[in-house]
């Protein structure tokens, strides 16, 4: 099955400093990847679509110039949390298209657990 | 804001026995729902896409029915093994929507 990869899987930071997630599509090529993240006891909310080439749409409520997405080619795209403060800390989680039908499968990434001093 | 619920959150099942749990969603502007299945560690493994009313999905033991006129699925795990310990989710999608919207899940643990 196609497999993607995040890394890193865990991370501690600083209050104030930035942070770059990774999420690799390894056997597929992936026209549209998304960021979900998770807060304790809470369900997976979408925070961000991307294509490839494109600027990010980002959901309501989401800022975009603190969660930086670049979908640079068809199999990497990063998220960079900037200046993090501790209510950043969440588990940010990616999935990934090869499809371009919302009902083709999204492939998760095991996802990154942030948390910010 | 969409409702997706899941109950129940969590559900401890002997090895051998069988269970199900439920998804409820908005019955109105139904266009697709997924089902997923999350163990502890790894990423989401996609299990069913479901579109028609009525639709029964099966995959070795889990199974999966859909009712999109009440607004709810159905998932089965027939004779439970330790292996089918996960969470598993529900992802609704809306009539011309462009997104997946999660329900909570339910934590499913099946005791040897």
């Amino acid at each position: 099955g196609a497999v993607v990869s995040q890394h890193p899987s865990r991370v501690i930071c600083k209050s104030g400093t930035s942070v770059k997630i990774e999420c690799r599509s390894l056997d597929f090529q992936a026209t549209t990847m998304f960021w979900y993240r998770q807060f304790p006891k809470q369900s997976l909310m979408l925070m961000a679509t991307s294509n490839e080439g494109s600027k990010a749409t980002y959901e309501q409520g989401v800022e975009k110039d603190k969660f930086l997405i670049n979908h640079a080619s068809l199999t990497l795209s990063t998220l960079t949390v900037t200046s993090a403060h501790p209510e950043d800390s969440s588990f940010y989680i990616c999935s990934a298209r090869s499809g371009a039908s919302i009902t083709d499968t999204q492939y998760f990434g095991p996802g990154t657990r942030l948390t910010v001093l | 804001i969409l409702n997706v619920e899941q109950s129940p959150q969590s559900l401890h099942v002997q090895e051998g026995d069988s269970t199900n749990f439920t998804c409820s969603f908005p019955s109105s502007n139904f266009y697709a729902l997924h089902w997923y299945r999350w163990e502890t560690a790894k990423s989401p493994e996609a299990l069913f896409v479901m579109t028609l009313n009525g639709d029964e999905k099966k995959k070795g033991r889990i199974s999966a029915t859909l009712n999109t006129k009440e607004g709810y699925s159905y998932l089965y795990i027939k004779g439970s093994q330790p292996e089918d310990s996960a969470t598993y989710l529900c992802a609704f999608i809306r009539a011309a929507g462009n997104k997946l919207t999660f329900g909570g899940g339910t934590r499913v643990l099946v005791k040897p």
